[in-house]
């Protein structure tokens, strides 16, 4: 699976959009971008995912660049409980299983 | 929302102790997950589990640990023999399937302490 770079991390005022860059360079044709969180050491929490195509549901949008190395996670009004790590994980299909290989993500701290 | 639970919530044991860390995931997947958080590290695969067989195991997964589909419902995670390097979060998960697009649904976690 591919691997990504985050920034360590990031602020974001409270009620503003919060876009968290992810880059992933060496992402091949049948591998999805997945976006996860993990709020205080709590289990990590499913936000989205995309292939190529921008994707948005009632958590967030992930927007893809058209090459596919980056991507953007994108909360449109940041509350303070998103504050939390955020993981992008590249992801090939078609494996033994769906495992999930997790970096060092970004820590998103929401201010008031 | 369905979810995946977990019991107990905290564990501590001695080391050289067995223990038993208990899961049950979501009523109609098929395939589950354990994954291990050592305090300020990174979330780490562990095994995966499918049609009552282990389907994948990483390196940290050696003969102390073994993993268990008992009844219908639940999953769990045996340490034979605890060490302290043991001590961690544990989190149980479990997806529908393992094609592509499958969202994996996490448990909150069993924090184990080894002393």
């Amino acid at each position: 699976d591919a691997k990504t770079t985050q920034p360590p991390s990031m602020d974001c005022a409270e009620g503003r959009a919060a876009n968290l860059p992810c880059n992933h360079s060496t992402i091949s044709g049948n591998e999805y971008v997945y976006w996860y969180r993990q709020i205080h050491s709590q289990g990590p929490q499913y936000i989205i995912h995309g292939l190529k195509n921008n994707e948005t549901n009632e958590m967030a949008s992930l927007i893809i660049t058209e090459d596919r190395k980056s991507s953007t996670l994108i909360l449109p009004h940041a509350t303070l409980r998103d504050t939390a790590v955020y993981y992008c994980i590249v992801k090939r299909g078609g494996g033994a299983t769906n495992k999930l290989i997790f970096g060092t993500g970004t820590l998103l701290a929401v201010q008031p | 929302e369905p979810e995946v639970t977990q019991t107990p919530s905290h564990q501590v044991t001695q080391m050289g102790q067995e223990v038993i860390l208990r899961c049950v995931p979501i009523s109609n997947h098929l395939y589950f997950y354990w994954y291990r958080q050592i305090l300020g590290q990174k979330v780490e695969f562990l095994v995966s589990f499918y049609n009552n067989e282990i389907s994948e195991k990483s390196e940290i997964f050696d003969d102390q640990f073994s993993v268990e589909r008992p009844d219908g419902s639940n999953f769990t995670l045996k340490i034979r023999s605890t060490k302290l390097e043991d001590s961690a979060m544990y989190f149980c998960a479990s997806t529908l399937d393992r094609g592509l697009g499958t969202e994996a649904f996490f448990g909150q976690g069993t924090r184990l302490t080894v002393v």
